[in-house]
């Protein structure tokens, strides 16, 4: 059971570039979420989506864009990175509305250059 | 202010001692408390999750949550080398139906053998 995998791992991006992460979970969750994480920030909500076809603003949603086509995909994009984007990117997702059983992937590093 | 605080650390403790680790927050809206540990470069992983007030414990972990205080602890006994890693708290309010949990900045503790 792979349960949430994120592509790719590493990325290094030119300022203006796009890109887009892939999030994939396999435990037919219905809440997706998508984080970054920075040295002293802690995590914070980037984007999230309660469900297929639904999408969110969380946090800090400035910079990046989400689609939740397929229930068990959720993508990340960036029309034009910056290097204020340099950061590690977690997607989560959880079974239920209780917020309590979020699953983690194991990160992607994106640098911006 | 954030909605959490939670004390970075580094905290840095012998094998065998009792490892306290604590987060205070502001929302009295928050229901669900959890903890997650995370080891360097990986997703945080759930370690456990209370609902409400009380105590809840899971081997040589124990999770207290005061609601009239607005704090939530992490108790480790016996800390072992393989306890080394950062430790988040979160919590979550029901936002528009969903449960969209807030972390903490994530407290690191380093246990020395």
């Amino acid at each position: 059971n792979a349960g949430v995998t994120q592509t790719p791992k590493f990325r290094v991006l030119k300022t203006g570039q796009s890109m887009t992460l892939l999030c994939a979970q396999d435990m037919n969750h219905e809440y997706m979420y998508w984080y970054r994480q920075d040295p002293g920030m802690g995590l914070r909500l980037i984007h999230y989506s309660v469900g297929e076809g639904t999408t969110a603003k969380g946090e800090v949603p400035d910079g990046y864009n989400v689609s939740r086509l397929k229930k068990q995909n959720f993508l990340l994009g960036l029309e034009s990175a910056a290097p204020s984007q340099t950061s590690v990117y977690f997607c989560a997702s959880n079974r239920g509305a209780s917020g309590n059983t979020i699953y983690f992937g194991e990160g992607s590093w994106l640098t911006v250059v | 202010q954030k909605e959490v605080e939670q004390d970075p650390g580094p905290l840095s403790v012998p094998e065998g001692a009792i490892v306290s680790l604590n987060c205070t927050y502001s929302n009295s809206a928050f229901q669900y408390f959890m903890w997650y540990r995370q080891y360097s470069r990986k997703g945080p992983e759930l370690l456990m999750y209370t609902y409400s007030s009380g105590n809840k414990e899971d081997g040589r972990f124990t999770a207290q949550v005061d609601k009239s205080s607005k704090y939530i602890s992490l108790f480790i006994r016996d800390s072992q080398p393989s306890d080394s890693a950062t430790y988040l708290c979160a919590m979550s309010a029901a936002t528009g139906g969903s449960y969209i949990p807030t972390f903490g900045r994530g407290t690191s503790l380093i246990v020395h053998p």
